[in-house]
C-alpha cells in the first residue's frame, strides 16, 4: 500500500464551490508539502507545513497539519478555473534519510466554468 | 533569483542507448534531488546531491546515476536505456540547513525510450 494516500483521485466542481484535498500517511510527517502540477509540467511549490496544528494561506488555498502530523488538508475556497491541476501531496517521512520527500499520486482537479 | 532549470526539455532514445539530463539549482540552494514520475504517478525519488557528494538514493538501479558540480547544477545519467525509463524526469533545489528544506522544482525533462 501507498505510504501516502491522496483522496479524492480527481475532482471536478463548478466555478465558485470550495473544495477540500486530504493527504494521509502510514508514519510521521516531519515535513508536508503541497505542490500544483499541470499536465506534463514541473511542481509549482504551494507551501510547506512542519509543525503538528500549522495553518498556512496563500490566496485561496489554505493547508492544515493535523496535531499527530499525519494528515494534511488542502482547502481552496471559491474555486476559479486557474485552480484546475494535479495538486500533489509530498512528505518527508519517518526514517527517510536526506529529506527525500514521497508522494502521494495526486488528485486532479477541474474546475468548470 | 533564477529558478530550476532543467534541460533538454524533451529526448526520445532507444533501448539500450545512454541519455545525460541537466539542473540548475536555483541560485543559493546547495542541494539537488532527482525525481522520475511515470505518467498518472506522482515524483519517485532517485538521489540527492549535497557539496558534490550523493546524500540518499531511492530505489533505483545502479545504472542511474548523478553528478553535482562546484556550482550546485547536476546532472542525471542513465546508462543501458529501458522502456520503463520513459518518464518526466524532475530536479529539486533545496538549501540544506536544520529541518526539512522547502524544495523547488523544475520544469522536467520529458524522455521517451523507443
Amino acid at each position: 500500500s501507498q505510504e501516502l494516500e491522496q483522496s479524492p483521485q480527481s475532482l471536478i466542481v463548478q466555478e465558485g464551490k470550495n473544495l477540500t484535498i486530504n493527504c494521509t500517511s502510514s508514519k510521521t510527517l516531519y515535513g508536508l508539502y503541497w505542490y500544483k502540477q499541470k499536465y506534463g509540467e514541473g511542481l509549482i511549490f504551494l507551501m510547506m507545513l512542519q509543525k503538528g496544528g500549522e495553518e498556512k494561506s496563500h490566496e485561496k488555498i489554505t493547508a492544515k497539519l493535523d496535531e499527530k502530523k499525519q494528515q494534511s488538508s488542502l482547502h481552496i475556497t471559491a474555486s476559479q478555473p486557474s485552480h484546475a491541476g494535479i495538486y500533489l501531496c509530498g512528505a518527508v517521512l519517518s526514517g527517510a534519510g536526506s529529506y527525500q520527500l514521497t508522494f502521494g499520486k495526486g488528485t486532479k482537479l477541474s474546475v468548470i466554468p | 533569483e533564477t529558478g530550476v532549470t532543467q534541460s533538454p526539455t524533451h529526448l526520445i532514445k532507444t533501448r539500450g542507448q545512454q541519455v545525460t539530463l541537466r539542473c540548475s539549482s536555483q541560485s543559493g540552494h546547495n542541494t539537488v534531488s532527482w525525481y522520475q514520475q511515470a505518467l498518472g504517478q506522482g515524483p519517485q525519488f532517485i538521489f540527492q546531491y549535497y557539496r558534490e557528494e550523493e546524500n540518499g538514493r531511492g530505489n533505483f538501479p545502479p545504472r542511474f546515476s548523478g553528478l553535482q558540480f562546484p556550482n550546485y547544477s547536476s546532472e542525471l545519467n542513465v546508462n543501458a536505456l529501458e522502456l520503463d525509463d520513459s518518464a518526466l524526469y524532475l530536479c529539486a533545489s533545496s538549501l540544506e540547513g536544520l529541518g526539512p528544506p522547502e524544495q523547488f522544482f523544475g520544469p522536467g525533462t520529458r524522455l521517451t525510450v523507443l
